[in-house]
């Protein structure tokens, strides 16, 4: 399978706990984006890779959020101290500079219960 | 008001009948459109994308683009119960507006009856 592939697809968590989330792009895909998408709504942009470099940052990204990709492959998305509103659905996506005007390819996402 | 609004449904027709999709938005820096399919728990399926006014088809799908009004559509013809999910469009500024992210709608969520 060539698409983006994501890990864990479901993670439960107790309040306060950390997590971590893992996306593997596309192979040939320099950028990378994180999403959040809770019940009823669209997804939110989180943040933005290209190669290893972090370039573009949401306000919902706080300080509890931090991301990373660090050879400019997979990335990780960390949460510490879970809150209840973290739940939500993580979402991977990959895209290739230069290619179609930024047709960004979504993974499976990462399924987030806080309880 | 919110940058991208879609009318989240529910929508329910019959096997094989047209649909229409709809988007209207409020940022005249977008420069392209896309459409995304989304099945219940899964991740977003890029249908189609656009980055000009006009028409543009693929197969059953056409994507219509009304950069004057600020609306964009999807049309679905024949339309197959397996089509029975919820449909997102998603636009971007791009590199030129200073950012590469898109902004989705609410997705509207649509059942083909057989």
């Amino acid at each position: 399978d060539t698409g983006v592939s994501q890990n864990p697809r479901h993670k439960i968590t107790k309040r306060g706990q950390n997590v971590t989330f893992r996306c593997d792009p596309i192979s040939e895909h320099n950028r990378l984006y994180w999403y959040r998408q809770t019940l009823g709504q669209g997804p939110e942009f989180l943040t933005y890779f290209q190669n290893e470099a972090q370039l573009e940052k949401s306000r919902l990204l706080s300080d509890r959020f931090s991301a990373e990709r660090p050879k400019g492959s997979f990335s990780t998305l960390e949460i510490q101290r879970t809150e209840q509103g973290d739940s939500a659905m993580y979402l991977c996506a990959s895209s290739l500079k230069g290619q179609g005007q930024n047709v960004q390819f979504f993974g499976p996402g990462t399924r987030l219960t806080v309880l | 008001q919110k940058e991208v609004e879609q009318d989240p449904g529910p929508l329910s027709v019959p096997e094989g009948a047209i649909v229409s999709l709809n988007c209207t938005y409020s940022n005249s820096a977008f420069q392209y459109f896309m459409w995304y399919r989304q099945y219940s728990r899964k991740g977003p399926e890029l249908l189609m994308y656009t980055y000009s006014s006009g028409n543009k088809e693929d197969g059953r799908f056409t994507a219509q683009v009304d950069k004057s009004s600020k609306y964009i559509s999807l049309f679905i013809r024949d339309s197959q119960p397996s089509d029975s999910a919820t449909y997102l469009c998603a636009m971007g500024v791009g590199t030129q507006g200073g950012s590469e992210k898109l902004v989705f709608g609410k997705g509207t969520k649509l059942t083909v009856n057989p």
